[in-house]
């Protein structure tokens, strides 16, 4: 089945750490992005990249870093530089268009990150 | 720059009430909406979808009419029922090839039997 996952499920962290959340897709899909989820504000963009070897800032890219060396992978990065990074991340994707601005996201089942 | 106003929740109904889920939005041009929805411990899934004025998005039982006049993208159900608790997004994206969905906060919706 065509789809994508994140890994893993639940992630503890020390303060102080960096750690990696994966996201990999079977899509086929061009465009990836990172969203970050906290209770009461919706989702807000953290990363995108539309096509391999680029990626574009989002709204709140600060302590984050991505990489984008694999069309199905795109992995993110949660610095120690983030200053509350216990949140809910989701990962999505989308086939990428030129002029069609209706093509939906796809959603991995997220990753819940606590900060310990 | 582009944004999306949804109604607050929570919203508790009880089942085969009727179902209305308010949301506007501000952006230039002719966007798509869409209206996702998240069951607890999930990610989103993609509800329904309307790419020009007047269309109407429709699953499940769910619809969405894309008003250009009003900025809205109202979602209704006519009789909803307790598996459709969860939290519901409204979200667009620009017209010109951005890739980028701008959300609205959520509406979280409980469904009593």
């Amino acid at each position: 089945d065509g789809g994508i996952t994140q890994s893993p499920k639940y992630l503890f962290r020390k303060e102080g750490q960096n750690v990696t959340l994966s996201c990999e897709q079977n899509l086929n899909h061009d465009a990836m992005y990172w969203y970050r989820q906290d209770p009461g504000q919706g989702l807000r963009l953290i990363y995108y990249s539309q096509i391999v070897n680029d990626f574009q800032k989002g709204d709140i890219a600060e302590g984050y870093s991505v990489s984008r060396e694999k069309k199905e992978s795109f992995p993110l990065t949660v610095t120690s530089a983030q200053k509350n990074p216990t949140a809910f991340y989701l990962c999505a994707s989308s086939p990428r268009s030129w002029y069609a601005s209706y093509n939906e996201q796809f959603f991995g089942p997220g990753t819940r990150l606590t900060v310990l | 720059g582009d944004s999306v106003t949804q109604m607050e929740g929570p919203v508790t109904l009880s089942e085969e009430a009727f179902l209305t889920i308010n949301c506007t939005y501000t952006a230039t041009g002719y966007p798509s909406l869409f209206w996702y929805v998240q069951y607890p411990g999930e990610g989103l899934q993609l509800l329904l979808k309307a790419t020009k004025a007047d269309d109407k998005g429709s699953n499940k039982g769910f619809e969405a009419t894309y008003r250009k006049e009003t900025t809205s993208f109202h979602l209704e159900k006519g009789s909803v029922q307790v598996s459709d608790s969860a939290v519901y997004f409204c979200a667009l994206k620009s017209e010109g090839g951005s890739e980028k969905l701008v959300f609205g906060k959520g509406t979280k919706l409980t469904v009593n039997p």
